[in-house]
């Protein structure tokens, strides 16, 4: 059983269009990490946030946490063919436990 | 410096045969988890080294699966009488302290295929 929902689980869009992916928990984190894999890589850190309500921006994507801190979304404006790939998030709890969502798959194409 | 490194990426088993994976860490880090990942899903954890302490191993599907890290740094994960429900992706991953902000640096897996 996943302790994160993450919806849509498969998402095809063009190149300049904007997407938003959730990630949804009953369970209460005490942080929540935002990952992108590629085919044949590892998962590679995208954000980590911590408080209730944060909102971190990277370039064109933009992370926001949950007040209750059981929820996160990634919101990505004007896609490039570059953000193709697998988006995971992470529910860390005790410091050292990663719960993992089943992922995002996003292809955008040109 | 180099990344985490896992050998071998590739492993095909015939069902029965014990396999052992292989996980180089980044130098000085001093947690290393280990992943499962089926195909079209999410990394599903197995378990957890602090140091050569073994702290949480709640994630290991049966006791087909063993772990180890002895001296702190390299660690193999073992999987005896593999079946097919073993086939999956093996991640490994390390970090450097243990903060609740961790950055886990993942290593490329190893793809298991057990025929």
């Amino acid at each position: 059983t996943q302790l994160l929902e993450q919806s849509p689980q498969f998402l095809s869009i063009q190149e300049g269009e904007n997407l938003t992916v959730y990630c949804n928990s009953s369970s209460v984190f005490s942080s929540l990490q935002w990952y992108r894999q590629e085919p044949g890589e590892g998962p590679v850190l995208l954000v980590t946030v911590v408080t209730g309500g944060e909102v971190k921006k990277l370039k064109r994507l933009t992370f926001q946490f949950g007040d209750a801190r059981k929820d996160s979304s990634l919101h990505i404006t004007a896609a490039q063919p570059g953000d193709t790939g697998l988006y995971l998030c992470a529910g860390v709890k005790y410091f050292n436990k990663f719960y993992f969502g089943s992922g995002t798959k996003l292809n955008v194409k040109p | 410096g180099a990344g985490v490194s896992q050998s071998p990426r590739y492993k095909v088993a015939k069902r029965g045969q014990d396999v052992a994976l292989r996980c180089d860490p980044i130098s000085g880090h001093v947690s290393l988890f280990w992943y499962q990942q089926a195909l079209g899903q999410g990394p599903e954890f197995l378990t957890y080294f602090q140091n050569e302490a073994q702290l949480d191993k709640s994630g290991l599907p049966s006791d087909r699966f063993f772990a180890e890290r002895p001296e702190g740094s390299v660690s193999t994960l073992k999987i005896q009488r593999t079946q097919q429900e073993d086939s999956a992706v093996y991640l490994c991953a390390s970090t450097l302290v243990r903060d609740r902000g961790n950055e886990q640096y993942f290593g490329p897996g190893t793809r298991l295929t057990v025929t």
